[in-house]
């Protein structure tokens, strides 16, 4: 089973800053890496599919990046709706797996 | 406008089953690839099982021979057999769906699922 690992786990940031999250997988999964959004009470939304390919609706602040077993999510002007959990994903090898999340909280 | 709608969760105890509904409006079973996902505060997001367009099935691990996914074309539903439950199966498990493998664009609300005597 191919393990996520994210990081920092917490991520403390004012409005406006540009914020980059990133998101190690413990062997390649080529390109096949998914990134997601979880506010409280809600289900997972995709933000980022392919690694770099946005999902339908999502703003142009988000935007992946990566291959192999490095990828990173940045949002270049964080708003706040952004404050939330993301979440990796790799799709390359079954089980399909998910990091642990990184929260993106207010400074 | 696509909707997912869980239900069939509830408190149940070690040993015993439940079945999983999914109600999908908006977008066809058989024409997308439709999976199970669960989320505990101990284990994070946890893929359960996918069922492809083509009929395969998978299974995570920690599920296979106990759970089974299946669907009703007729009826445009999702199901998930659960059998043999754990403490370890409370989760909140979400019905999941995507044009293409691997990613999941839409999600359903979530139907809680409690294992303990």
């Amino acid at each position: 089973e191919i393990v996520m690992t994210e990081s920092p786990p917490t991520l403390s940031v004012s409005p406006g800053e540009r914020v980059t999250l990133s998101c190690r997988a413990s062997q390649s999964v080529s390109i096949d890496l998914a990134w997601y959004q979880q506010k409280a009470g809600q289900a997972p939304r995709l933000l980022i599919y392919g690694a770099f390919h946005r999902a339908s609706g999502v703003p142009t602040r988000f935007s992946g990046s990566g291959s192999g077993t490095d990828f990173t999510l940045t949002i270049s002007s964080l708003q706040s709706e952004d404050f939330a959990v993301y979440y990796c994903q790799q799709y390359n090898n079954w089980p399909w797996t998910f990091g642990q999340g990184t929260k993106v909280d207010i400074k | 406008e696509v909707d997912l709608v869980e239900s069939g969760g509830g408190l149940v105890q070690p040993g015993g089953s439940l079945r999983l509904s999914c109600a999908a409006s908006g977008l066809s079973v058989s024409e997308t690839y439709m999976s199970w996902v669960r989320q505990s505060p101990g284990k994070g997001l946890e893929w359960v099982s996918v069922f492809y367009r083509d009929g395969d099935t998978y299974y995570a691990n920690s599920v296979k021979g106990r759970f089974t996914i299946y669907r009703d074309n007729s009826k445009n539903t999702l199901f998930l057999q659960m059998n043999s439950l754990t403490a370890e199966d409370t989760a909140l498990y979400y019905c999941a769906g995507d044009s293409a493998a691997g990613r999941i664009f839409r999600w359903g609300r979530g139907t809680l699922v409690t294992v303990s005597s």
